[in-house]
C-alpha cells in the first residue's frame, strides 16, 4: 500500500513570506504528526491532528500553524518565514498516534 | 521532560561486524520505543516497534531490545553490511502526548 506522501519535496522561500506544505497518510491512518529538523535541534514536534482536531502541540511560535481534512490529509502553514525556518519538515501518520509511526521523504524548505 | 540520549553519535566498523547501537530515556513512563533509519537527506523508515510490555523485536538480522526499569533499549545489527550505512534513531512515545521524542542519533559507516 501507499506510504505517507509529501509534497512538495523541495522549497526555496523568501524571508516575510509564508509557505504551506501538505501530507497525506498512510490510507486508514487518521493520526498526522508534523516534526521539524535540523542540524542544530534534531527532531522536534510540531504537532499532532486526528479527526480534524489538534490534540498536541509542540513548543514553536504561533507562526506554525496546521490542519487535517475529512480525509485525514494535513497541511502545516509558516508563516512570515525566517531564515531559522530552513530545515526539513517531516511528517508522520499512524492508526491512532500511540501505534507504529511512518515518515514521509519530507518537505526541505530553505528561507532566503 | 523526556530526553533521548544516543550513544556513540558515530561509529564506524569494518563489514561483517556484529553491532550495538545504544539508547537511553529519562522517563520510563513510555508506551512505545521506535527505531528508525535515515538516509542523508531522505525521511525516516521505521526499523523496529517494541511496545512497553515487551522485551524485544527482531526483524532480520535487527533486534532490539527494551529494559524500561532502566531507561535503555539497544539495536543490535548482525552481520553489517555497507548498505546498512546510515543514521539511525531511536524515538519513545510517552506520556498523553502523543509524540515521539527522539534522540539525536548515531551516524553509522560499515567499510567494505
Amino acid at each position: 500500500k501507499a506510504g505517507v506522501t509529501q509534497t512538495p519535496r523541495y522549497l526555496i522561500k523568501t524571508r516575510g513570506q509564508q509557505v504551506t506544505l501538505s501530507c497525506s497518510p498512510i490510507s486508514g491512518h487518521r493520526s498526522v504528526s508534523w516534526y521539524q529538523q535540523t542540524p542544530g535541534q534534531g527532531l522536534q514536534f510540531l504537532f499532532e491532528y486526528f479527526s480534524e482536531t489538534q490534540r498536541n502541540k509542540g513548543n514553536f511560535p504561533g507562526r506554525f500553524s496546521g490542519r487535517q481534512f475529512s480525509n485525514s490529509r494535513s497541511e502545516m502553514n509558516v508563516s512570515t518565514l525566517e531564515l531559522g525556518d530552513s530545515a526539513l519538515y517531516l511528517c508522520a501518520s499512524s492508526l491512532q498516534g500511540y501505534t507504529e509511526a511512518f515518515f514521509g521523504q519530507g518537505t526541505r524548505l530553505t528561507v532566503v | 521532560k523526556q530526553e533521548v540520549t544516543q550513544i556513540p553519535a558515530a561509529l564506524s566498523v569494518p563489514e561483517g561486524e556484529n553491532l550495538v547501537l545504544n539508547c537511553s530515556f529519562t522517563d520510563s513512563a513510555i508506551y512505545n520505543l521506535q527505531w528508525f533509519r535515515q538516509d542523508p537527506g531522505k525521511g525516516l523508515t521505521s526499523l523496529l516497534l517494541i511496545q512497553s510490555s515487551q522485551r524485544e523485536q527482531t526483524s532480520g538480522r535487527l533486534n532490539a531490545s527494551l529494559d524500561k526499569s532502566s531507561g535503555r533499549s539497544t539495536l543490535y545489527i548482525a552481520a553489517s553490511q555497507p548498505g546498512d550505512s546510515a543514521t539511525y534513531l531511536c524515538a519513545v512515545g510517552a506520556g498523553s502526548a502523543r509524540q515521539l521524542t527522539f534522540g539525536s542519533g548515531t551516524q553509522l559507516t560499515v567499510l567494505p
